[in-house]
């Protein structure tokens, strides 16, 4: 099992739509999670970090649950610039800061 | 703003050749980590670096070695560039703990 899992999508959606990302982590004692979005040929840059009680940041909220070892990401009215990959992050917490990246979901908006 | 910078943004060698890869970060950051994006595999961690001259393995530090003589640089060596090596090779750094920023990038295309 991948320590760090996400489904690669395409996700399609129209501008206006609603859409959830899940991602699954392999290791329980996983300590901080994040979201980061790359777009094409470019650097991930940190779209959110994910706290136990769940935020939001405008129109993206995060959400963690420990019990089934998932976190999610949820955008409200797509816009056309949401299109990228976005990647899940998972801090193994094994004595350093080891990240682990999830190979990331892409999502298209379409107008 | 952080600025982690990477000098070498496009680069074409031949197999066999030595390649450095050069990394500036202005923040202080304590941790600087070397990573390889590929397609369907994501981003997996070379080398790391909590210190100067000091160095840690990541996951697929085979056939790379590095070097953090001062704060601010890590660099990336390729002792003898492969074609199995092609690759986006992405340079970040971060506070203990905290969020990692990532460099713009580097694309090596080894022939």
């Amino acid at each position: 099992r991948k320590e760090v899992e996400q489904d690669p999508g395409p996700f399609n959606v129209p501008e206006g739509a609603t859409v959830a990302f899940n991602c699954t982590y392999s290791n329980s004692a996983s300590q901080s999670f994040f979201w980061y979005r790359q777009d094409c040929r470019k650097e991930p840059k940190l779209l959110m970090s994910v706290y136990s009680s769940g935020n939001e940041d405008g129109r993206f909220t995060a959400q963690l649950n420990r019990a089934s070892q998932y976190i999610s990401l949820l955008i409200r009215d797509s816009k056309l610039s949401d299109s990228a990959t976005y990647l899940c992050v998972v801090n193994m917490n094994t004595g350093f800061q080891k990240l682990v990246f999830g190979t990331g979901t892409r999502l298209l908006v379409s107008p | 703003d952080v600025k982690v910078t990477q000098s070498s943004r496009y680069l074409v060698k031949r197999t066999g050749e030595k390649v450095f890869l050069e990394c500036v970060q202005d923040m202080d950051h304590e941790n600087m980590f070397w990573y390889r994006q590929d397609p369907g595999l994501g981003l997996r961690l070379i080398y790391f670096s909590y210190d100067v001259k000091m160095k840690e393995k990541g996951d697929i530090p085979e056939g790379y070695s590095v070097s953090r003589e001062k704060k601010e640089r890590f660099s990336l060596i390729l002792e003898s560039a492969s074609t199995n090596q092609t690759s986006m090779y992405l340079c970040a750094s971060s506070l203990v703990g905290n969020t990692i920023y990532f460099g713009e990038g580097s694309w090596l295309t080894v022939v």
